[in-house]
């Protein structure tokens, strides 16, 4: 198994309020991504990280803020958590670009209720 | 618009029996097709994947079928097992690490 954790696994918050979940990853990998996955919907990019400070934008990005101060953490923020928000946060990492098959291996979730 | 579609919802199979996954995608400049596997309560894991330049890939009991012509491609579980049941994830890559999925399939194999 991939060596990924997430923080929180588990997190109840109240609408409006800030948010952080982290990404740690021990593979010294350098993409790393965030995505969420809902009922109908599959997982959707977030945002993803190319490397330290580098970062871009996925599909569902409005609400959310990302950062990468150091290779093996990658931290998303909901800046004022709504309740479209919740949802199971999924972070993935892989190798560069050029690897066979673009391999993403994924953490085990952090589920995040917005009440 | 979503690019990859896994039109069925959920499938249900005998134990021993074939298992057929289909998944349809709308970009014809996807380069890499993964499949991914999810069990309840963790994250999902990789099962095998297909280059665009080939239309078939095998791996023991699993295998990736591609028709780039119908932008179709399909998983192939034989035989299926209990174990197998889980959501199963089609997923397709652009020019590199990014990966658009489709909404999955729960399939469910009965013993």
């Amino acid at each position: 198994d991939a060596g990924i954790t997430q923080s929180p696994r588990h997190k109840v918050t109240e609408t409006g309020t800030p948010v952080t979940l982290r990404c740690h990853q021990t593979e010294n990998h350098r993409y790393m991504y965030w995505y969420r996955q809902d009922p109908g919907h599959g997982l959707r990019l977030i945002h993803y990280s190319y490397g330290v400070k580098d970062t871009d934008k996925g599909e569902v990005s409005d609400g959310y803020s990302v950062s990468r101060s150091k290779t093996e953490d990658f931290l998303l923020t909901l800046e004022s958590a709504t309740s479209s928000q919740t949802s199971v946060y999924f972070c993935a990492i892989s190798e560069s670009p050029g690897s066979s098959g673009n391999t993403i291996y994924f953490g085990e979730g952090s589920w995040l209720t917005v009440v | 618009d979503q690019q990859v579609k896994q039109n069925s919802p959920s499938l249900s199979v005998q134990e021993g029996r074939i298992s057929i996954l289909n998944c349809d995608y709308t970009n014809s400049m996807f380069d890499y097709f993964l499949w991914y596997k999810k069990y309840p309560a963790e994250g999902p894991t990789f099962l095998i994947s297909i280059s665009s330049i080939k239309d078939k890939n095998e791996d023991g009991r699993f295998t990736v079928f591609l028709n780039k012509s119908a932008k179709h491609l399909s998983l192939h579980i034989v035989p299926s097992q209990p174990g197998d049941s889980a959501v199963y994830f089609c997923a397709a890559s652009l020019y590199g690490n990014k990966l658009v999925f489709g909404a999955g399939t729960i399939l469910r194999v009965k013993s």
